[in-house]
């Protein structure tokens, strides 16, 4: 079992490109999120879905958007990057407690 | 709305002495308490669980917490800490009513001095 898997680790994005964070999970779990991470504030959540074809907004969805076609895929899409979404950004499931990917380290300039 | 609040930003404490790291929660029903521990560079570890029962949970490296719903705190502890406990420490809270998202708090940087 893999977990959860992000892809890229990194990337650095130019102002106004665009990217899509990649995450899949092999353990069938149906809650998937998308929290970014900021220093000294913790991980504020972006959006999550409770399984394939249902999405909602976090707390901070400004700037991104999520599909949910399967159970295994959850990508996050940045439209017209800015420097403010320069962060880490982690994925998880849940099945009575969160599993969380090892992160991508997104930088725009 | 729900929160989570860790008062001490930084912590440092002596190889061997004893830690306590605060947690206070505002939440709308008695949430899911959790604590993970981040290293520099990585992903988050889950140390210790609760959701309801016993409430001094046990978790792993040696870690323990304890619920008090009197104090909406979940206070984590280890008696001897040990180099290697030098990380980030965060609390979190969630709940299947609000599809178990989790509410992080800001995080306890833990340094330990030989």
């Amino acid at each position: 079992n893999a977990g959860v898997t992000q892809t890229p680790k990194f990337r650095i994005l130019k102002i106004g490109q665009s990217m899509t964070l990649q995450c899949a999970q092999d353990m069938n779990h149906n809650y998937m999120y998308w929290y970014r991470q900021d220093p000294g504030m913790g991980l504020k959540l972006i959006y999550y879905s409770v399984g394939a074809g249902i999405t909602d907004k976090g707390e901070v969805p400004n700037g991104y958007n999520v599909s949910r076609s399967t159970t295994e895929d959850f990508p996050l899409r940045l439209e017209l990057a800015a420097p403010s979404q320069t962060s880490v950004y982690f994925c998880a499931t849940w099945a009575r407690e969160a599993f969380f990917g090892q992160g991508t380290r997104l930088t725009v300039v | 709305a729900q929160s989570v609040t860790q008062p001490d930003i930084h912590i440092t404490v002596s190889e061997g002495a004893s830690l306590e790291l605060r947690c206070n929660y505002s939440y709308g029903a008695t949430p899911y308490l959790f604590w993970y521990v981040q290293s520099p560079g990585q992903g988050l570890q889950l140390l210790l669980k609760y959701f309801s029962g016993d409430t001094l949970v046990q978790g792993i490296k040696g870690f323990e917490a304890e619920f008090k719903r009197s104090q909406s705190s979940f206070n984590l502890r280890k008696p001897s800490v040990h180099w290697s406990d030098a990380a980030e420490y965060f609390c979190a809270v969630g709940h299947m009513e609000y599809g178990n998202k989790l509410v992080f708090g800001a995080g306890t940087i833990l340094r330990v001095k030989s």
